[in-house]
């Protein structure tokens, strides 16, 4: 257990709609990470936060926002879903923002969009 | 788009057989950092190489890496069935903030 948590384990939803994944980063922890992995694009970064505020962007769609708020839990909101949106969601967390440090990964969240 | 890029694909060992993964990586890197992902799960954490190191052990891991070939190993001695996992390495990058996975090696370990 690493002691990241996200929520729902399990999403399906339809094309066109909206969803938000939540992610409890590590007791003392600063840093989270939001991650898509499907089949064929592997593990591919999207966003960091830091302590409340955008840190750094990866691959992350228009279509797709994150939040960090006060208490460090994050939230992923994804909309206007597509069939190629169906993945699996982690989220990570970090003590803080260096590049030395370990990310600690959440369980993801696994996303069917139909 | 992906920075790691491992090899093999796919692996598959008896037991008590030593495994062996490799890491290329194409940009100046900070460190290197190897996960472990069952199937399905989340990943969890194995090793941390920087990038002023050239070889790293914890338990039954030794990683290797040779920041001119840009390159890493990662060997898994004596292995288990429990090993039985897809195997990751992350790059963090000098001149990016996001950490950059490969596409992964699946590592079958047969009992």
């Amino acid at each position: 257990d690493s002691g990241v948590t996200q929520t729902p384990k399990h999403l399906i939803t339809a094309t066109g709609q909206r969803v938000t994944l939540r992610c409890s980063p590590r007791s003392g922890d600063l840093s989270v990470y939001w991650y898509q992995q499907s089949l064929d694009q592997g593990l591919q970064f999207l966003i960091q936060y830091y302590n409340g505020e955008e840190r750094a962007k990866g691959n992350i769609l228009e279509r797709f926002s994150a939040q960090q708020f006060p208490d460090l839990h994050s939230e992923l909101n994804l909309s206007s879903l597509e069939l190629g949106d169906s993945a699996l969601y982690f989220c990570a967390s970090s003590a803080t923002d260096r590049d030395e440090e370990t990310q600690y990964f959440g369980p993801g969240t696994r996303l069917l969009v139909l | 788009s992906q920075q790691g890029e491992e090899d093999p694909q796919a692996l598959s060992i008896q037991e008590g057989e030593n495994a062996t993964m490799n890491c290329s990586y194409k940009t100046s890197i900070n460190n290197l950092q190897w996960y472990r992902q069952n199937s399905g799960r989340g990943l969890v954490h194995l090793i941390l190489i920087r990038s002023n190191e050239r070889e790293k052990h914890s338990g039954r891991l030794r990683v290797t890496l040779d920041t001119s070939k840009k390159s890493s190993s990662l060997l898994i001695t004596a292995s288990r069935a429990a090993d039985t996992a897809s195997y990751f390495c992350a790059t963090d990058g000098k001149s990016n903030n996001d950490m950059r996975f490969g596409a992964g090696t699946r590592l079958t370990v047969k009992p």
